[in-house]
């Protein structure tokens, strides 16, 4: 079975400053794709960044990228020039790689992220 | 685009009467949806996946008989908590996807309170 393991319960990160949250998972797939989720104090999900195990480029969305170590099944989260509305709880997610839209998505347990001003 | 709504966001019932909990992709038409349940200060727990036409697949340790799941149509997926007990009380979100989509888009969430 698949698992996800976020080690950090809480962060925290100066305003502007660089902070890195932690993932690793568990898998005997070659195939999959990994997720990064943020939920604000409204509840609501939101993707933050995603990465196809079969890129090796590790993806980058404004400043939010990815550190995509494969054969060490880690892929931590960079979030540069943090921002208040940057505080969150983050999830970092797995899902094998299908065409079939059905493949349920396996959560860490999460890592607290709090913006100091 | 990808946007899910639920229905309604907050919900309070009394101990014992059932309450639908309806989960609407607005702008796509998703095949899956999923069912999570999440506890304060914890991660989602998958309750069920449903596929548009077809019985939902439960998760281990969900009760089917309890938590009903409809999906009935490409765009709407129902969940009903029947004789609802304090201990019910959470906050359930769902997501839905289509083949080919990589990614789940998830609803806004709905609180329930069981008294």
């Amino acid at each position: 079975a698949q698992t996800v393991t976020q080690s950090q319960p809480e962060m925290s990160v100066q305003e502007a400053e660089t902070v890195t949250l932690s993932c690793t998972y568990d898998t005997s797939e070659s195939d999959y794709y990994l997720f990064w989720y943020k939920q604000p104090p409204s509840r609501q999900m939101i993707l933050v960044i995603r990465q196809e195990a079969y890129k090796q480029q590790n993806a980058t969305e404004n400043r939010f990228s990815v550190n995509f170590q494969k054969a060490a099944k880690s892929f931590s989260l960079k979030i540069s020039d943090s921002q208040l509305g940057d505080a969150a709880m983050y999830f970092c997610a797995y899902r094998i790689l299908s065409n079939f839209g059905n493949e349920k998505l396996t959560f860490g347990t999460g890592t607290r992220l709090t913006i100091i001003p | 685009g990808a946007v899910v709504s639920q229905h309604p966001s907050r919900v309070i019932c009394k101990s014992g009467t059932s309450v639908k909990i309806e989960c609407r992709s607005l702008d796509f038409q998703a095949t899956t949806m999923f069912w999570y349940r999440q506890f304060p200060k914890q991660s989602l727990m998958l309750m069920a996946t449903s596929n548009e036409g077809s019985k939902a697949t439960y998760e281990q340790g969900v009760e089917k008989d309890k938590f009903l799941i409809n999906h009935a149509s490409l765009t709407l997926s129902t969940l009903t908590v029947t004789s609802a007990h304090p201990e019910d009380s959470s906050f359930y979100i769902c997501s839905a996807s289509t083949p080919g989509q990589s990614t789940q888009y998830f609803g806004p969430g709905t609180r329930l309170t069981v008294t």
